[in-house]
């Protein structure tokens, strides 16, 4: 089955422990992204990925991390989480940049103390 | 960057009359899509409409693109209590490489 997923789905930490969530991708795509969404703000695209070992920053980057060593994955990292960090994340993947429809992840509900 | 805005912010109607949800968008696209998201779930396509076509349908659901009035309007037919989700307007952006831009949403409640 075609899919994207996320690791953990939920996550309760505290303030400066470091954590990873994980995205794969299973359908060859060449562009993956990382969005968080908070109420009342929709969703904001944190990092993007072109393609392997493509990355930049979308609207919201401070205080995340991402790397692209494989087509499939696409890891955020948040090397000092922060209380303002407490969102719901959304991995995406499309097969081109901008042509195409984004297939999403079921989300990871990140709660930092 | 470019803001995607939807409205109204929320909708409630009665199971079997139209909806209408409306998107404002501020810079030159390539495309604009709709996705809808059940409560706190993962995003679904709907629909994506080329900066080059005026008119798209699938199914109950119709989208118009504006290019000029930089806007875009989704109209669900025959709602069922089931549409009952939020919609979004998503575009992407017509430099190659630039970040997509998602609105906060409309909040549409189908009543039976």
């Amino acid at each position: 089955e075609a899919q994207v997923t996320q690791n953990p789905r939920y996550l309760i930490t505290v303030t400066g422990k470091k954590l990873t969530v994980t995205c794969s991708q299973n359908m060859n795509h060449e562009y993956m992204s990382w969005y968080r969404q908070d109420p009342g703000l929709g969703l904001r695209q944190i990092y993007y990925s072109m393609n392997v070992e493509v990355t930049d920053k979308g609207d919201v980057p401070e205080g995340y991390k991402v790397s692209r060593k494989e087509k499939r994955n696409f890891p955020l990292i948040l090397e000092s989480p922060s209380p303002n960090q407490t969102s719901l994340y959304f991995c995406a993947s499309s097969l081109l940049w901008g042509f195409n429809e984004q297939f999403f992840g079921p989300g990871t509900r990140l709660t930092v103390l | 960057s470019q803001q995607g805005e939807e409205d109204p912010q929320a909708l409630s109607i009665q199971e079997g009359e139209n909806a209408t949800m409306n998107c404002s968008y501020k810079t030159s696209i390539n495309n604009l899509q709709w996705y809808r998201q059940n409560s706190g779930r993962g995003l679904v396509h709907l629909i994506l409409i080329r900066s080059n076509e005026r008119e798209k349908h699938s199914g109950r659901l119709r989208v118009t693109l504006d290019t000029s009035k930089k806007s875009s309007s989704l109209l669900i037919t025959a709602s069922r209590a089931a549409d009952t989700a939020s919609y979004f307007c998503a575009t992407a952006p017509d430099n190659y490489g630039q970040n997509f831009v998602f609105g906060p949403g409309t909040r549409l409640s189908v009543l039976p």
